[in-house]
């Protein structure tokens, strides 16, 4: 069965500051997909990555960025200097087939304040 | 653009009522599907369908029916609303990524 485990259930920093997001995931697939979405206040879900399982290069997006480790079955997400747009809900999701369904973690809260 | 699309963003109804949430995709996907989000509990699969017709059972189906009739439309039921069905209710359609529709925030009193 798959999982994915977000352990930090609620971030507060102060804007300026970086941030990581910790996912972990548990999969017996060779192939599969890795998310980050996020949810502002508004609700909607905003796709933010996705990678598979084969490709390990870290990726830099302005300031988001994101680690995969298959060797700790990880995905972090670093997101430099942070802002008070930044607050929302993170989630972490895995799929075992593309454009499958997505196994989500429980989601991190981050409150960036000013 | 892409575009999934629920039918209400805000419910509110009373035990015992049956309940519809529409969701539409304008992509021609054949995928489609139904979570539940709920606090602390991140996004839970209830059901999804593979095309018209086809319905697939995922974690927690209980208390829900799904319908297919058409492609680009997929309908969530709640037979009888139930106040531990209060939750918001993401529709999604995926092709490169998940599409998400904005959700469907359901109280039942």
């Amino acid at each position: 069965a798959q999982k994915v485990t977000q352990a930090q259930t609620e971030i507060s920093v102060v804007e300026k500051e970086d941030v990581t997001l910790d996912c972990v995931y548990e999969t017996r697939d060779t192939t599969y997909y890795l998310f980050w979405y996020k949810q502002p206040p508004s609700g909607e879900l905003v796709f933010l990555i996705r990678r598979n399982s084969f490709d390990e290069q870290n990726e830099i997006s302005g300031r988001y960025s994101w680690n995969f480790q298959k060797s700790t079955s990880s995905f972090n997400f670093t997101i430099t200097a942070s802002q008070v747009v930044d607050s929302a809900v993170y989630f972490c999701a895995l799929s075992g087939e593309y454009g499958n369904k997505l196994v989500f973690g429980a989601g991190t809260i981050l409150r960036v304040k000013s | 653009d892409v575009k999934v699309t629920q039918s209400s963003r805000y419910l509110v109804k009373r035990t015992g009522e049956k309940v519809f949430l529409e969701c539409v995709q304008d992509m021609d996907h054949e995928n489609m599907f139904w979570y539940r989000q709920d606090p602390g509990l991140g996004l839970r699969l209830i059901y999804f369908s593979y095309d018209v017709k086809m319905k697939e059972k995922g974690d927690i189906p209980e208390g829900y029916s799904v319908s297919r009739e058409k492609k680009e439309r997929f309908s969530l039921i709640l037979e009888s609303a139930s106040t531990n069905q209060t939750s918001m209710y993401l529709c999604a359609s995926p092709w490169e990524t998940q599409y998400f529709g904005p959700g469907t925030r359901l109280l039942v009193l």
